[in-house]
C-alpha cells in the first residue's frame, strides 16, 4: 500500500521568499510522483510529475520537485513566491507497475500556501 | 481543447434523495477516474474506468455508490438515500491511460454536493 504525508498543513512565505513544501511517501516500490496546485472553487491542475529518469524535474509557473529515493521524499520548491501562487498544493502517488489499483492516484492532505505581500 | 467537465457545479439535496453527478472526459481518454474530496477525508478514490475492461469499484465507500460509463465516454456517479456524510466535492478525470506509465490526470472543476 502507498501513501503520502505532507508536512505542514499551512504554509505562509513573504512575496518573494523561498517556497518549500514537503511531501514524504510510503512505498514498497519507487512510485510515480505528482504535484497537483488547486485554486479555491477549482480542480486540481498538475504542476509537475516523476515517472523515471532524471531526479529532478521543472514543472509550470516556476516549481521544480527532487525524487530523493533515499530520502522518499519529493519535496516542491520555488526560488520566489509570487502573490498567485497562494492555493492548495496536493502530492500524489501512483504504483508505477501493471495491476489492479495501481492507476489511482493517493493523495496527501495537501499544504494551503499563503503569500504575504 | 477542451478540459473535463463536470455537472452540476452545485447540488443541494435533502437526505434520503438520490443525485446523479455527470463527467465529460477529454475527448480520446480512455480512462476516467472519481474522486471525492470532502474536509474530513480529503482526496478519495472512489472508481476508475478504462475502455470496455470491467470498472474497479474498489474505493466506492457502500452500496449506496453506483458509476456507470456510456459508450466509453460520458461518466455519471449516482449516490442513492444520500446521507450528511456523502457531501463534499465530487471531482472527475480523465488521461490518455493509467497514470502508473506516466499519463496525468486532468480534472473537471467537480460538483459541490451538500446533503441537508
Amino acid at each position: 500500500a502507498q501513501s503520502v504525508t505532507q508536512l505542514g498543513s499551512h504554509v505562509s512565505v513573504s512575496e518573494g521568499a523561498l517556497v518549500l513544501l514537503r511531501c514524504n511517501y510510503s512505498s514498497s516500490v519507487p512510485p510515480y510522483l505528482f504535484w497537483y496546485v488547486q485554486y479555491p472553487n477549482q480542480g486540481l491542475q498538475l504542476l509537475l510529475k516523476y515517472t523515471t529518469g532524471a531526479t529532478l524535474v521543472k514543472g509550470i509557473n516556476g516549481f521544480e520537485a527532487e525524487f530523493k529515493k533515499s530520502e522518499t521524499s519529493f519535496h516542491l520548491t520555488k526560488p520566489s513566491a509570487h502573490m498567485s501562487d497562494a492555493a492548495e498544493y496536493f502530492c500524489a502517488v501512483s504504483a508505477a507497475y501493471s495491476g489492479a489499483g495501481s492507476y489511482q492516484l493517493t493523495f496527501g492532505k495537501g499544504t494551503k500556501l499563503s503569500v504575504i505581500p | 481543447g477542451a478540459g473535463v467537465s463536470q455537472s452540476p457545479s452545485n447540488k443541494v439535496t435533502e437526505k434520503g434523495k438520490d443525485v446523479e453527478l455527470r463527467c465529460d472526459p477529454i475527448s480520446g481518454h480512455t480512462a476516467l477516474y472519481w474522486y471525492r474530496q470532502s474536509l474530513g477525508q480529503g482526496l478519495e478514490f472512489l472508481i476508475y474506468f478504462q475502455g470496455n475492461s470491467a470498472p474497479d469499484k474498489s474505493g466506492l465507500p457502500s452500496d449506496r455508490f453506483s458509476a456507470e460509463r456510456t459508450g466509453g465516454s460520458v461518466s455519471t456517479l449516482t449516490i442513492q438515500r444520500t446521507q450528511q456524510e456523502d457531501s463534499a466535492v465530487y471531482l472527475c478525470a480523465s488521461s490518455l491511460a493509467r497514470s502508473g506509465i506516466g499519463y496525468e490526470q486532468y480534472f473537471g472543476p467537480g460538483t459541490r454536493l451538500t446533503v441537508t
